[in-house]
């Protein structure tokens, strides 16, 4: 299986702050990585997939990049509804995997 | 705009089997991957396996031996049964569509939405 690892585990920021969370897969998987943001009680929700591209409806302030093993995901200027957890979750094998999440907090 | 909402019993005997169904509202099943995943504090997000509307399938060999997901097309449903379950089968289950972007030869970016909301589905006797 393709591991997917995040950094940081939890992230303590404020409203207008710039974000970055890293995932790091195991081993090559091109752009095939996706991001997701998922609040308590609720589905994950996508935000970015193919690496770089922003889902429909989803603020511009959330961007991605990365290819190969190393992504990032960027939050430009935090508001109080970004205070959520994040995954990445690889497409280019099955089983897919994702990673363990990033915990965003005020 | 598709919607989806998992049913099934919210509570399962240990070694017994757990069933769940996918009901699919407001678009055709038809022509797209339907999966589960489940979601655990000990394992995080866990991919269990999709069904194309074909009926093809694609399982977690972690769960293959257990597992097996059907379609309905009749219903607009899908459907997952695990079997012998254990403590550690203690999850929120949730239903999922792959969405599929562009291709490069077989391989094509492809992404889960939109989710259903989730059943939490406990393992106890």
């Amino acid at each position: 299986d393709i591991q997917m690892t995040q950094s940081p585990s939890s992230l303590s920021a404020s409203v207008g702050d710039r974000v970055t969370i890293t995932c790091r897969a195991s081993q090559s998987i091109s752009s095939y990585l996706n991001w997701y943001q998922q609040k308590p009680g609720k589905a994950p929700k996508v935000l970015i997939y193919a690496a770089s591209s922003l889902q429909s409806g989803v603020p511009s302030r959330f961007s991605g990049s990365g290819s190969g093993t190393d992504f990032t995901l960027s939050i430009s200027s935090l508001q109080p509804e970004d205070f959520a957890t994040y995954y990445c979750q690889q497409s280019y094998r099955t089983p897919y995997t994702f990673g363990q999440g990033t915990k965003l907090g005020i | 705009q598709v919607q989806m909402q998992e049913s099934g019993p919210g509570l399962v005997k240990p070694s017994e089997t757990l069933s769940l169904t996918c009901t699919v509202s407001g678009g055709s099943i038809s022509n797209y991957y339907w999966s589960w995943i489940r979601q655990s504090p000990g394992k995080g997000l866990e991919w269990i396996g999709y069904i194309y509307s074909s009926g093809s399938t694609n399982y977690n060999p972690s769960l293959k031996s257990r597992i097996t997901i059907l379609v309905d097309m009749s219903k607009n449903q899908f459907s997952l049964k695990l079997y012998s379950v254990t403590a550690a089968d203690t999850a929120v289950y949730f239903c999922a569509r792959e969405e599929v972007g562009s291709c490069s030869g077989s391989n094509c970016q492809n992404w889960f939405d939109p989710w259903g909301q989730g059943t939490l589905v406990t393992v106890s006797s």
